[in-house]
């Protein structure tokens, strides 16, 4: 099976722009969770979706925004970007959602900077 | 928020050595879990210890959860370069709600000489 897939891998932003990173995961998988990942606060929950419904939020501003498609495809986006916003974005797919004990499995991420 | 802090935040051995990673959590958890990130890139999945187990293998990898203490272990035995990363606990909350979130520690960087 190919794993999460996300696009793109790069993506260089002025302050003010908006963005929206996308992220595929494995065939059958249809949870999707998303992660920011900066060096000052390290790893962070952004969202969770569900059967194109979002479950859980993490403590972000509406700035980060998200949906799932039918066919569990994920988009993240972030508007009115931030230089804090410069970081490493994760996404992760799993079977199913509220199962903790159903492993996570993470893309290679998205690296985003902005200027 | 970060769940906790790992201990010590970069660790320097020679092939051949064992690794200690320590992880200290905050709050109660339904399972505590691994994974390895190699330089900015995605994350793999190690292993998962739940609340009522003690120890766990997988291959070279032994993880201990010590609950009362709210604190994990990772050792890697006959370490290899190829294990030089960054290393993550993970812990997930006890209530279905919120049973997808995991909750980050500050990470380990691990080092591995030739």
């Amino acid at each position: 099976k190919a794993g999460v897939t996300q696009t793109p891998r790069y993506l260089i932003k002025t302050r003010g722009q908006q963005v929206t990173l996308s992220c595929s995961p494995i065939s059958g998988h249809r949870s999707v969770s998303w992660y920011q990942q900066t060096p000052g606060q390290g790893l962070q929950f952004l969202f969770e979706y569900f059967s194109e419904t979002q479950r859980n939020k993490g403590n972000f501003p509406g700035r980060f925004s998200g949906r799932q498609f039918s066919n569990s495809r994920s988009e993240m986006n972030v508007s009115t970007l931030e230089l804090g916003d410069s970081a490493l974005y994760l996404c992760a797919s799993s079977l199913v959602a509220g199962v903790s004990t159903d492993t996570q499995y993470f893309g290679p991420g998205t690296r985003l900077t902005v200027l | 928020s970060q769940q906790g802090e790992e201990d010590p935040q970069a660790l320097s051995i020679q092939e051949g050595e064992n690794a200690t990673m320590n992880c200290s959590y905050k709050t109660s958890i339904n399972n505590l879990q691994w994974y390895r990130q190699n330089s900015g890139r995605g994350l793999v999945h190690l292993i998962l210890i739940r609340s009522n187990e003690r120890e766990k293998h997988s291959g070279r990898l032994r993880v201990t959860l010590d609950t009362s203490k709210k604190s994990s272990s990772l050792l890697i035995t006959a370490s290899r370069a190829a294990d030089t990363a960054s290393y993550f606990c993970a812990t997930v909350p006890p209530f279905s709600g919120s049973a997808r979130q995991l909750t980050f520690g500050s990470g380990t960087q691990l080092t591995v000489l030739p």
